[in-house]
């Protein structure tokens, strides 16, 4: 059974980077698409970029470009995203989430970790 | 990459039918057959409940039914049940490898 686990909760003051975790378990890592989907409180689902770790490439959402960082680590199974210059609306639950389908994918999301909740604030 | 255009809101009694629309463009829902749907209960993770407009996947109960004309997909639960109160969201590719998801709408069961 596929399992992704996030890292835990954090605490950001504005201005700073935030780079979060996703250890995937289960599965065949390399081969599929790891996305970062966050969710502000109250408010609706937002994709914010992909990779495929077999291919190291990501993609990124035009909103988030140039702020945000994914990466894979194909020797731990583990995705990273990063946020750079944060501010309070970035305060939101981040998700990873893997594609239904390996390889270039179909864009849907089967595996879900369990969110880690970032509190941006002074 | 516009966010998807849902209702805030839809509803029904238990045992009737409900439609929910999700309205894109030509860039994304009405080019690719990559349509999503997802359920997300309060303080849960979603969950993938149609895939590539109308598939479902293993568990998902086919109350469940989506389709696609043009700009605008949508997710119809048939025989509504309690448990099926909760938000949904649609999401389409979006070329280049980028997702765009909707809204949202909170579906009340009465």
């Amino acid at each position: 059974q596929v399992q992704l686990v996030q890292s835990g909760a954090e605490v950001k003051k504005p201005g700073s980077s935030m780079k979060v975790s996703c250890k995937a378990s289960g599965g065949t890592f390399t081969t599929y698409a790891i996305s970062w989907v966050r969710q502000a409180p109250g408010q609706g689902l937002e994709w914010m970029g992909r990779i495929i770790p077999m291919l190291g490439i990501p993609n990124y959402a035009q909103k988030f470009q140039g702020r945000v960082t994914i990466s894979a680590d194909k020797s731990t199974s583990t995705a990273y995203m990063e946020l750079s210059s944060l501010r309070s609306e970035d305060t939101a639950v981040y998700f990873c989430a893997r594609d239904r389908r390996d390889g270039p994918g179909d864009y849907s999301f089967d595996y879900w970790g369990q969110g880690t909740l970032v509190f941006v604030s002074s | 990459q516009s966010a998807l255009t849902q209702p805030p809101s839809a509803s029904g009694s238990p045992g009737q039918s409900v439609t929910i629309s999700c309205t894109g463009t030509s860039s994304d829902v009405g080019t690719y057959n990559f349509v999503s749907w997802y359920q997300q209960h309060p303080g849960k993770a979603p969950k993938l409940m149609i895939y590539e407009v109308s598939k479902r996947p293993s568990g998902v109960p086919d109350r469940f039914s989506g389709s696609k004309s043009g700009n605008t997909a949508s997710l119809t639960v048939s025989g509504l049940q309690a448990e099926d109160e909760a938000d949904y969201y649609c999401s389409s590719y979006a070329g280049s490898n980028t997702v765009v998801f909707g809204g949202g709408t909170k579906l009340t069961v009465l």
